[in-house]
């Protein structure tokens, strides 16, 4: 079974522009989250996507979206990039139900120049 | 404030020189307890859920534990291969999802052979 897929898996970008990043959850999850890594602050939460919906979101600003397609694909997009958004984004996919575990993909390195 | 404080930060054990990881949680309903292994350049691994004061949970060298107030993660005989980011990550009841998880920072364990 495949795993959770994101694509890129590095990205460069400078300031002000914007950036979108793609992950593919596994087949028959209808869950996907999105996480923020870095050294300082460790993994903070984005949000959270359940059947094309967004359940729940993290404490990160505005210029942070995200979105999921009926194949349970997600996208998130950073607007007006700044340089701490430099990190590992990591998205994560589950079954959605009570307590079923996340399963990670291997993440996008981002890097804002 | 819902946070999961890990400790040490850091730990260094001979191959075959068993410890305990630290994981000490203060959520507002717990809903579930979490332990990931990271490794460099991926995302993290599932390992464990434990939902309720007393569960222990094993898997090869590794057992996690549950109690009002933290958890622990037991390596017995560790390996080189043990060698990882260990994380610990709690979901909540009240204002949270499936998705939402509060992650403590990680021991980074090192087994020397």
């Amino acid at each position: 079974k495949a795993g959770v897929t994101q694509t890129p898996r590095y990205l460069i970008k400078t300031r002000g522009q914007q950036v979108t990043l793609s992950c593919s959850p596994i087949s028959g999850h209808r869950s996907v989250s999105w996480y923020q890594q870095t050294p300082g602050q460790g993994l903070q939460f984005l949000f959270e996507y359940f059947s094309e919906t967004q359940r729940n979101k993290g404490n990160f600003p505005g210029r942070f979206s995200g979105r999921q397609f009926s194949n349970s694909r997600s996208e998130m997009n950073v607007s007006t990039l700044e340089l701490g958004d430099s990190a590992l984004y990591l998205c994560a996919s589950s079954l959605g139900q009570y307590n079923s575990p996340l399963h990670f993909g291997n993440g996008t390195r981002l890097t804002v120049t | 404030e819902d946070q999961v404080t890990q400790s040490p930060e850091a730990l260094r054990l001979q191959e075959g020189e068993s410890s305990s990881l630290n994981c000490s949680y203060t959520v507002s309903g717990l809903r579930g307890l979490f332990w990931y292994r990271q490794d460099p350049g991926k995302g993290p691994e599932f390992l464990f859920t434990l939902y309720s004061a007393g569960e222990e949970k094993e898997k090869e060298r590794l057992k996690a534990t549950l109690t009002k107030k933290e958890s622990f993660l037991h390596i017995t005989a560790p390996k080189p291969e043990d060698s990882a980011t260990y994380l610990c990550a709690a979901t909540q009841n009240y204002g949270g999802s499936q998705g939402n998880l509060i992650f403590g920072k990680g021991t980074k364990l090192s087994v020397k052979p």
